[in-house]
Formats: structure tokens, sequence, C-alpha cells
């Protein structure tokens, strides 16, 4: 059974800085992997969807990437601002399903 | 560009009582899916379909039914609702490309309260 782990679950950093988070899981046999930002209150939005076939997607001061051997992605976060503060889920599609499984999520905070 | 929406936003039900949640989107997406989400269990999915007409159970079906008659809407039906099912409800979909699932759009989130 696929299982998505992010750690830490909380985070808080000053304003500037650059930041890496964290999620492994269990079976390398995936469609894809994607990234999303939940502010409080709020639906989820996508940030960055891998291919299996891919190693990193980048949009602007994010840059996702995925090593599928391993059983693992990093979300990198340039020059960290306030506006940044939100709860980052990431989710796999096991290979020959239609499912999304999830991660907790890391819950960050940016000081400013 | 409404994208996913759900209808009720929020709701307060008393155990025993039914209610529907509705869903629709306008993107022509193939895939549509529930989800809850509780503190510290993060998104189960509840139920989800792959076309028109279809559905397939997820994780955590019990207690909930769905029906997708249109392709553009999925609705998720409590029959007799449980303070268990206390929750925040997300639909989301995406399309179908030929290397799985794409893209996931979710909507704004449907808060349920049962007393």
């Amino acid at each position: 059974k696929q299982e998505v782990t992010q750690i830490p679950a909380a985070l808080s950093v000053p304003e500037g800085e650059n930041l890496v988070l964290n999620c492994s899981f269990t079976d390398s046999a995936i469609y894809n992997l994607q990234w999303f930002r939940q502010d409080p209150g709020k639906g989820l939005t996508s940030l960055l969807l891998i291919q299996s076939s891919q190693r990193e997607q980048t949009s602007g001061r994010l840059n996702a990437s995925l090593d599928k051997s391993s059983g693992r992605s990093t979300l990198y976060i340039a020059a960290s601002q306030p506006g940044d503060s939100a709860t980052y889920l990431c989710a796999v599609t096991p290979s020959g399903t239609y499912k999304y499984i999830f991660g907790t999520g890391t819950r960050l905070k940016v000081l400013a | 560009n409404a994208g996913v929406t759900q209808t009720p936003k929020f709701r307060v039900l008393k155990t025993g009582q039914s209610m529907t949640l509705l869903c629709a989107q306008d993107m022509n997406h193939e895939y549509m899916y529930w989800y809850r989400q509780d503190p510290g269990m993060g998104l189960r999915l509840i139920h989800y379909s792959v076309g028109e007409g279809t559905t397939a159970k997820g994780e955590v079906p019990d207690g909930y039914n769905v029906s997708r008659l249109k392709k553009q809407n999925f609705l998720l039906g409590l029959e007799s609702a449980a303070p268990s099912q206390t929750s925040v409800y997300f639909c989301a979909s995406s399309y179908s490309p030929p290397t799985g699932p794409g893209e996931l759009f979710f909507g704004e989130g449907s808060r349920l309260t049962v007393l």
C-alpha cells in the first residue's frame, strides 16, 4: 500500500531564507507527483506536477525534484516571503490507478 | 473561469439527517474525486469517478454514496449523517492524458458539522 510522508510537520523560517520541504513515498511505481499549497480555510492549489519520467520542474521561486528510485521528492523555495506561509502537501498517483495519495503536509511559517 | 465549484460551503446537520454536496467543474475533466480532510489525518479519498456514469470506492467510502450522471457534476450524498462525518469535504477534478491522471484542481471545500 502506497504511503506518503512529509517531515517536518511544521517549520518556521525568517524571511529571505531558502528552504526545502520533503516528501517521501513507499512505492516507486507512480505516474506522477504533485505539490500543492493550502491556505487556512481554503482549497488546495496546484504548484508543480512532475511526471514519473521527469527529474524536476520549476515555477518562479519554486523548484520540485523527484527521485523515484529512492521514493523522495523535495520542494525548494528560494528567498522565502511571508506570503509563502501556508501548508504544503504532496501527492502521488500510483501506477495503474486513478487515485492521488496525499501526505499530511508541512505547515510553513515565514517570519517577517 | 469558475474551475471547480462546491455547494453548499457550510452546513450543519443533526444526526440521522441526509444531505447532498454538489460539485461542478467547467474544465471538461474526465476524473472527479471527493476527499475529506480531518486534523492530523490529511486528505482521504471517499469516492471517485473516471467518467460520466462511473463511480468507484476510495479509502473511506462507508456512509457515503455518489453519482455522476453528467460529466461536469459529481454528487456526494450522506444518507444518515453521523458525528464522525463532521469534516471539510473537498471535490477535485483532473484531465486524463495517456500517461495517467493529470494535474488535480480543487474546489474551495464544504465544511459540514453533524451534531
